[in-house]
């Protein structure tokens, strides 16, 4: 069954400074998708970034990129020049590639902290 | 377009109520997922659906627990007999096709069973 690890429960980073948050998953699937989801206290889920496991190279949307490694089934999220409205938590999440595969199964969750 | 809606966005049930819980998902999209977040954890597959049919429950409680995504109409989720480990934010999330990767997700609904 595939699983999702985030390590990290908590991290915190200064503002304007860059920030990684760690995720490993683990499946047996060559095909799959990667995501990393925001959740603000508002508690809606809000897209970050996604991955294609087929692509190599690693997606990047504004300030945030992540560091996808398949064969040691990796896949941070680095957030550039910190805002305090990045202040969330954060989780991993894998989707397999299958029509029946759709659900997302979620890491436990980094909270990012955001000093000013 | 507007995005997918979740109603009530808080319920309150004794012990014992029943919830129902709905979700609409975004236009054009014909496939739901059903997720539950408990208190410092993440989200949990609960269910996925198409119209009219049932393609996963593999994350649903045997008991108790049921969805359904009518040909018309939000897809349902029912708690019956609530208990107090049901406390928790429930999210729906929809795609356009089950292929899709990308899943929009509902504010959520927190059910307190008191």
């Amino acid at each position: 069954a595939q699983t999702v690890t985030q390590s990290q429960p908590e991290m915190s980073v200064q503002e304007a400074e860059t920030v990684t948050l760690s995720c490993t998953y683990d499946t047996s699937e060559s095909d799959y998708y990667l995501f990393w989801y925001k959740q603000p206290p508002s508690r809606q889920m809000i897209l970050v970034i996604r991955q294609e496991a087929y692509k190599q190279q690693n997606a990047t949307e504004n300030r945030f990129s992540v560091n996808f490694q398949k064969a040691a089934k990796s896949f941070s999220l680095k957030i550039s020049d910190s805002q305090l409205g990045d202040a969330a938590m954060y989780f991993c999440a894998h989707r397999g590639y299958g029509g029946s595969q759709g659900n997302l199964i979620f890491g436990k969750g980094t909270k990012l902290s955001v000093k000013p | 377009n507007a995005g997918v809606m979740q109603n009530p966005r808080h319920l309150v049930r004794r012990r014992g109520q029943e919830a129902r819980l709905r979700c609409s998902p975004m236009k054009g999209h014909s496939h739901v997922y059903w997720y539950r977040q408990l208190p410092e954890e993440g989200l949990k597959f609960m269910v996925y659906l198409q119209k009219e049919n049932i393609i996963d429950e593999s994350g649903m409680p045997k008991e108790r627990f049921s969805a359904e995504f009518p040909k018309e109409g939000p897809s349902i989720l029912r708690i019956q007999q609530v208990v107090r480990g049901d406390s928790a934010a429930y999210f729906c999330a929809s795609s356009p096709t089950g292929t899709a990767y990308e899943q929009y997700f509902g504010p959520g609904t927190r059910l307190t069973v008191t």
